[in-house]
């Protein structure tokens, strides 16, 4: 299995500003994904971290939106920018492994005020 | 359409009965995977159980099966000997692998509460 770290656990940002999230696996993984889940909803694909190659996102999300880094096989980094309330979410990385299993890290609970 | 229905808001079931989950999707691709993880309060996804579309047999892990019909459609999770600690959201999620770089879609959940 992989076992992800994901930073911060949450935070408290003013709107305007931007914040980055850190997603580290501790195993080689080919994709990495990006999920937002909205206050008492399911989880929305964002996009998809290649690396070597620019994110793939999905309808509704941009890039500058939602800038994607992909430096390595092992981290990515996902930053919402020029956040506004409805930007509270929990953001969670995911890899898949195997093909037969999918694991998450623990979230980044963002709160905009 | 949606990919993932769960039809099942909220439940409650009494501890120690078994429980199941329902769940349907929707796809064309003939190469996919069917997956339901445990959210607790606390907000973490956690992994439960997998079936491959081309898989033969139910899927089992510990307590937990996977109901898989096929040609209905249908990847229902079944909970056996329910706990207290089984009390949590659930989701369905569907891997479709033909684009071979797909994440997950997920269905909306169904949020278990275990009564003593």
């Amino acid at each position: 299995s992989a076992v992800i770290s994901q930073k911060p656990s949450r935070d408290i940002c003013q709107r305007g500003t931007s914040l980055t999230i850190q997603c580290q696996v501790d195993s080689q993984v080919t994709m990495m994904f990006w999920y937002r889940q909205q206050p008492g909803q399911s989880l929305t694909l964002i996009a998809t971290a290649n690396q070597g190659s620019e994110a793939t996102y999905e309808s509704g999300f941009v890039i500058d939106k939602f800038p994607i880094s992909r430096p390595n096989l092992t981290f990515s980094t996902l930053t919402v920018s020029n956040m506004s309330p409805e930007d509270s979410s929990i953001y969670l990385c995911s890899v898949v492994w195997l093909n037969t299993e999918a694991f998450f890290g623990q979230g980044t609970r963002l709160t905009v005020v | 359409a949606q990919k993932i229905t769960q039809t099942q808001p909220g439940m409650f079931v009494q501890e120690k009965e078994a429980v199941t989950l329902d769940c349907t999707y929707d796809t064309s691709d003939p190469s996919y995977g069917l997956f339901w993880y445990k959210q607790p309060s606390s907000g973490e996804m956690i992994f439960l159980i997998y079936q491959g579309s081309y898989d033969q047999q139910n899927a089992t892990e510990g307590r937990y099966s996977l109901n898989f019909q096929k040609a209905r459609k249908s990847a229902n999770l079944v909970i056996s000997a329910s706990q207290l600690g089984d009390s949590a959201m659930y989701f369905c999620a569907m891997r479709e692998e033909g684009g071979g770089a797909d994440g997950l879609t997920f269905g909306k959940g169904t949020h278990l509460i275990i009564q003593p």
